[in-house]
């Protein structure tokens, strides 16, 4: 069964430092999603992602974060200048064209530890 | 602005028993979406379910249904003959408007199955 794929599991940086979080989504999905869930905290929204262009962004995601699908497999969050409180797992997702259930169906989480 | 409220921090079955999650939402848009995920300790979020606001009927996956009462705006997770993996965290989220698909989640209902 197809899934969505991130990589790292686990990323640390020191705080300032640039990040690149990677997913893979699912082939014939055709939007792609980016939250976060700080410890213990409820899953949030950051941005969403159709047709090479953000769709639809939450207050959370300013000019520090920047989404990207540099290839026709890839979809990309990078966080210019990470603080404490990027620290969270960061969770990509995709769903396929409109209509239906247009179910999101999320990867594995990458987490980031900013020191 | 769209809510979901999860009353239940924690919540015991036995073994084999149902279970019934408590959801309820706020949203002033008539086309929603109403899904489940539930969350192991692994950390991964997996779909579980999904009710569209113009569903006529409650929806059902396996051993998973929505008790969806649109009037009281509660979407409840139901989980018959409960197994030891179902212990896990689970979100209810609501996707809502038309053209966006940023999903709101609720703060998560921790399930302890009991042997």
């Amino acid at each position: 069964e197809p899934e969505v794929t991130q990589t790292p599991s686990h990323q640390v940086t020191q705080m300032g430092q640039e990040v690149i979080l990677r997913c893979v989504p699912i082939s014939n999905h055709l939007y792609f999603y980016w939250y976060r869930q700080i410890l213990g905290q409820k899953v949030e929204f950051l941005v969403s992602f159709y047709n090479n262009e953000i769709s639809e962004k939450s207050e959370i995601f300013d000019d520090q974060f920047s989404v990207e699908r540099p290839d026709g497999s890839n979809f990309t969050l990078k966080i210019r200048s990470t603080k404490l409180e990027d620290s969270a797992m960061y969770f990509c997702a995709s769903s396929p064209t409109s209509g239906g259930t247009d179910t999101q169906y999320f990867g594995p989480g990458t987490r980031l530890t900013v020191l | 602005a769209q809510k979901i409220t999860q009353t239940q921090p924690g919540m015991f079955v036995q073994e084999k028993e149902a279970v019934t999650l408590d959801c309820t939402y706020d949203t002033s848009d008539p086309s929603y979406g109403l899904f489940w995920y539930k969350q192991p300790s692994s950390g991964e979020m997996i779909f579980l379910i999904y009710q569209g606001s113009y569903d006529q009927q409650n929806a059902t996956e396996g051993r998973y249904s929505l008790n969806f009462q649109k009037a009281r705006k509660s979407a409840n997770l139901v989980i018959s003959a409960s197994q030891l993996g179902d212990s896990a965290m689970y979100f209810c989220a609501m996707r809502g408007g038309t053209g966006r698909r940023a999903l709101t989640f609720g703060s998560g209902t921790r399930l302890q199955v009991q042997p």
